[in-house]
């Protein structure tokens, strides 16, 4: 296993469309995490799921962010009507159990809005 | 609301001048506190996680340590490839999965 692969590295995407990313995490981990990184700042919670089920959502998360991890494998994160505010670095954890023995977490995809 | 402040923001030092990163936290009950080191372009890799005031880790050049109110990455005898952004971060009792990180302190060690 080559650890929390996300796709894709990059993407530029025009203010107002829609963008999905995907995040594969090491296999035998139940749960996942993401995460928004913008520059200079520290990541930030956006939601968890263990296994399959959503059990925490970020309350600065707004209704056009949406996360699934279908049959809890890999998760996608989708951002609707995107805005220059979205840029940032999208960030994707998974750990086995309790997050207290640390996430491992990917390379991220960066978010450019034009 | 959970809040983590690092200090200093920057720091350069040169190779094998030791020194310590601050990080100040207020938490409703701590569940952990983790220090991460982050790379140019990579995500997060994880190095410790302290539960506990008084408690200590250790790994190669690094050491935490962790009091009621705080926790301190001591560096001892840097070497370059030490140069990092340096993450500490909280997560709180009460079953939430939440880690609230702090900005980081940059350092970068002078060969």
């Amino acid at each position: 296993d080559t650890g929390v692969s996300q796709d894709p590295r990059h993407k530029i995407t025009k203010r107002g469309q829609n963008v999905t990313f995907r995040c594969d995490p090491i296999s035998e981990h139940n749960r996942l995490y993401w995460y928004r990184q913008t520059l200079g700042q520290g990541p930030e919670f956006l939601t968890y799921f263990q296994n399959e089920a959503q059990l925490e959502k970020s309350r600065l998360l707004s209704d056009r962010f949406s996360a699934e991890r279908p049959k809890g494998s890999f998760s996608t994160l989708e951002i609707q009507r995107t805005e220059q505010g979205d840029s940032a670095m999208y960030l994707c954890a998974s750990s086995l159990s309790e997050g207290l023995y640390g996430y491992t977490f990917g390379s991220g995809t960066r978010l450019t809005v034009v | 609301e959970d809040q983590v402040t690092q200090s200093p923001e920057a720091l350069r030092l040169q190779e094998g001048e030791s020194s310590s990163l601050n990080c100040s936290y207020t938490v409703s009950g701590l569940r952990g506190l983790f220090w991460y080191r982050q790379d140019p372009g990579k995500g997060p890799e994880f190095l410790f996680t302290l539960y506990s005031a008084g408690e200590e880790k250790e790994k190669e050049r690094l050491k935490a340590t962790l009091t009621k109110k705080e926790s301190f990455l001591h560096i001892t005898a840097p070497k370059p490839e030490d140069s990092a952004t340096y993450l500490c971060a909280v997560q709180a009792r009460g079953g939430y999965q939440k880690v609230t990180f702090g900005i980081g302190t940059k350092l970068q060690v002078i060969p």
